[in-house]
């Protein structure tokens, strides 16, 4: 059974990082392209980034461009997200999403880990 | 970026009737090379991750009942419940993943009348 299970989430003042880890299992992770996904409080579902299978390339939304680094750990089975200069509006549940290929639906989803980016 | 959008934003219909969710593109997300349409649509209930129900536009997932439909080419496309469950009350988003930044439409609230 696949799973995704977010972690390191937590509230952070402006200005602030965190680190947030997924944790994957049940399938080939280093055959997967990985994503993340966030979504604010009432909002719909935004694109964050996504990671090549090999980790050689990494693609990202504009707003979070030279603020956030996808990255991945093969041998661990982890996806990352570093996140810098958090501000107010990247308050959200993030995800980890997979569906296989970098241009495919996402099968599947983490349960998403809360990031509160506040004073 | 390709903009996603949906209609309507809420939607009331009675159990055993039909659900009808649109959602139209900036740009069409149709590709040549493989005649495949680069949109998915969720499911969404409180607390909960979005759930996979059509890929490639028309494509049920698995497990999904087939009540779901979807269809649609280009930069049009419907989902559809032919006949609407008390399960089936939830948000659902259109998504478009032919060129990155993947967007999502701003999702449709689905009730029973």
């Amino acid at each position: 059974e696949v799973q995704l299970v977010e972690s390191g989430g937590g509230l952070v003042q402006p200005g602030g990082s965190l680190r947030l880890s997924c944790a994957a299992s049940g399938f080939t992770f280093s055959n997967f392209w990985m994503s993340w996904v966030r979504q604010a409080p009432g909002k719909a579902p935004e694109w964050v980034a996504n990671i090549k299978r090999d980790g050689s390339e990494q693609y990202y939304v504009d707003s979070v461009k030279g603020r956030f680094t996808i990255s991945r750990d093969n041998a661990k089975n982890s996806l990352f997200l570093q996140l810098n200069s958090l501000r107010a509006e990247d308050t959200a549940v993030y995800y980890c999403a997979t569906g296989y290929n970098w241009n495919d639906a996402y099968d599947y989803w983490g349960l998403g880990t809360l990031v509160t980016v506040s004073s | 970026d390709i903009v996603m959008t949906q209609s309507p934003d809420s939607l009331a219909v009675s159990l055993g009737e039909r659900a009808t969710i649109n959602c139209k593109s900036s740009q069409s997300v149709l590709h040549s090379s493989n005649n495949k349409n680069y949109l998915a649509w969720y499911q969404q209930n409180p607390g909960q991750p979005p759930k996979l129900l059509i890929y490639w536009a028309s494509t049920r997932a698995s497990g999904v009942p087939d009540r779901f439909s979807g269809s649609g080419s280009g930069t049009d496309f419907t989902l559809t419940i032919s006949s609407l469950q008390a399960e089936d009350v939830a948000v659902y988003y259109c998504h478009q993943y032919y060129r990155t930044p993947f967007t999502f439409g701003q999702g449709t609230k689905l009730e029973i009348k």
